[in-house]
């Protein structure tokens, strides 16, 4: 089995700063894929980002980036440029090519205006 | 396009009692799974349908049933409900290639 740890409960952010959430993740296979989803208060689950293990180039979409670093398990997103509306909490995902998915615990974060 | 739809939206059970959750999608979604998210457990996998036939258990299977009705649909029964199984429950599916998945926007289920 998989596992994915997130140990920040919660973090907080200015409007308009940087923030990086942290996730590791233990896996023996060698093919597999790493998520960012946002839950916000409204409960709906929605992906923020996705990487592929065998692609060394970081994924990136818009103001969300990664820093997938394979050898110490490590996938860490990035929010720049913060708004009121990331605030959510953030699960990040490992999946193996079987269907097998893993959410680590989550973060809450908060953005203060 | 509706996505992932789920029905019903919230729940309240009796110890014993027996209900069916059910999912359906329109992407055309080859996997479907079934997830329950606890307060500080994150999301847990119950069960899931790599395809249209194939059922398999995930990490937290016991107490539940699942049928993958046709490419569509894939329903999750509670046969007895016990208070242990309550939790908010997601639908997702996903396109085979890159895992990517869909989520539906849940059910509360609530058993006293």
């Amino acid at each position: 089995a998989q596992t994915v740890t997130q140990s920040q409960p919660e973090m907080s952010v200015q409007e308009a700063e940087t923030v990086t959430l942290s996730c590791t993740y233990d896996t023996s296979e060698s093919d597999y894929y790493l998520f960012w989803y946002k839950q916000p208060p409204s409960r709906q689950m929605i992906l923020v980002i996705r990487q592929e293990a065998y692609k060394q180039q970081n994924a990136t979409e818009n103001r969300f980036s990664v820093n997938f670093q394979k050898a110490a398990k490590s996938f860490s997103l990035k929010i720049s440029d913060s708004q009121l509306g990331d605030a959510a909490m953030y699960f990040c995902a490992s999946a193996n090519t079987g269907n097998q998915f893993y959410f680590g615990t989550g973060t809450s974060l908060t953005v203060i205006p | 396009n509706a996505g992932v739809t789920q029905t019903p939206k919230f729940q309240v059970l009796k110890t014993g009692q027996s209900m069916t959750l059910q999912c359906a999608q329109d992407m055309n979604h080859n996997s479907m799974y079934w997830y329950r998210q606890d307060p500080g457990m994150g999301l847990r996998l119950i069960y899931y349908s790599a395809s249209e036939g194939t059922t398999d258990k995930g990490e937290v299977p016991n107490g539940y049933n699942v049928s993958r009705l046709n490419k569509r649909e894939f329903s999750l029964r509670l046969e007895s409900a016990a208070p242990s199984q309550t939790s908010v429950y997601f639908c997702a599916s996903s396109r085979f290639k890159d895992y990517e998945q869909y989520f539906g926007p849940g059910t509360r289920l609530t058993v006293t």
